[in-house]
C-alpha cells in the first residue's frame, strides 16, 4: 500500500522568509506523480505544484518549489518570500501512474507571521 | 471558481436520515473523483467514476453510493447517517486519468446531529 506521510503537523515562518515542509512516502511504483496543495481557511483545495517522478528536475512554480529525492522518497516543498497569503494547510499527494487513487498526508499547518 | 460545483454548500441532517450530494465537473473533465475530510483530518478518498463507469473505490461505506450521470454530473448518496459522517465532502474532476492533479469544488460541510 502507498502511504504519504508529513512529519511536520504545523511550521511556522516570518513574512518575507523561506520555509520547506517535509514529506516522505512509500511505494514499490516505477511511474507515479506528487503533488502539493494548499488548502486556506477557505477549505478549498488548491493545486501549488505536482512533480512527474520520471523527471529529474525539480519543479517550479514562482515562489514555491521542490526538492525532489526519488531515491529516498522524499519530495519537500520550499517556499520562498513568505506571504500572509500563504498560510494554510499543506497537503502532499501520491499518485501512481496506474492508479486512480489518490492518496494524501495528514498535512501541515503553516503560519505566517508578520 | 475552480469550474468545479458542488451543492450544497451546507447540509445539516438528523442521523439515520438520507442525503444526496451533487457534484458538476469542469467544462471536458470526465472523470469524478470524491473524497471525504474529517475534522482537522486528511483526506479520505472514496470513488472514482470515468464517463459515467465506475473505475476506483476506496474506503467507501455500504451506506454510501455513487453515480455519474450522461452529461458527467455525479451524485454521491449518504444513507442511515451516523454522527461520525459529519465531514467535508470533496469531489474532484481530471481531463482525464493521468498525470494532472484534480480540480477540487469548493466542498459540502455535512453537519449530522
Amino acid at each position: 500500500a502507498q502511504t504519504v506521510t508529513q512529519s511536520q503537523p504545523e511550521m511556522s515562518v516570518q513574512e518575507a522568509e523561506t520555509v520547506t515542509l517535509s514529506c516522505t512516502y512509500d511505494t514499490s511504483e516505477s511511474d507515479y506523480y506528487l503533488f502539493w496543495y494548499k488548502q486556506p481557511p477557505s477549505r478549498q483545495m488548491i493545486l501549488v505544484i505536482r512533480q512527474e517522478a520520471y523527471k529529474q528536475q525539480n519543479a517550479t512554480e514562482n515562489r514555491f518549489s521542490v526538492n525532489f529525492q526519488k531515491a529516498a522518497k522524499s519530495f519537500s516543498l520550499k517556499i520562498s518570500d513568505s506571504q500572509l497569503g500563504d498560510a494554510a494547510m499543506y497537503f502532499c499527494a501520491y499518485r501512481p501512474d496506474n492508479n486512480n487513487d489518490m492518496r494524501f498526508g495528514a498535512g501541515t499547518r503553516l503560519t505566517v507571521k508578520p | 471558481d475552480s469550474g468545479v460545483t458542488q451543492t450544497p454548500k451546507h447540509l445539516i441532517t438528523a442521523t439515520g436520515q438520507r442525503v444526496t450530494l451533487r457534484c458538476s465537473p469542469r467544462s471536458g473533465d470526465l472523470s469524478v473523483y470524491w473524497y471525504q475530510q474529517s475534522l482537522d483530518q486528511g483526506l479520505q478518498f472514496l470513488i472514482q467514476y470515468y464517463n459515467g463507469e465506475e473505475r476506483a473505490k476506496g474506503n467507501i461505506l455500504e451506506r454510501f453510493s455513487a453515480q455519474q450521470f450522461p452529461d458527467l454530473h455525479s451524485e454521491l448518496n449518504l444513507s442511515s447517517l451516523e454522527l461520525g459522517d459529519s465531514a467535508l465532502y470533496f469531489c474532484a474532476s481530471s481531463v482525464r486519468q493521468g498525470s494532472y492533479g484534480y480540480t477540487f469544488g469548493s466542498g459540502t460541510r455535512l453537519t449530522v446531529v
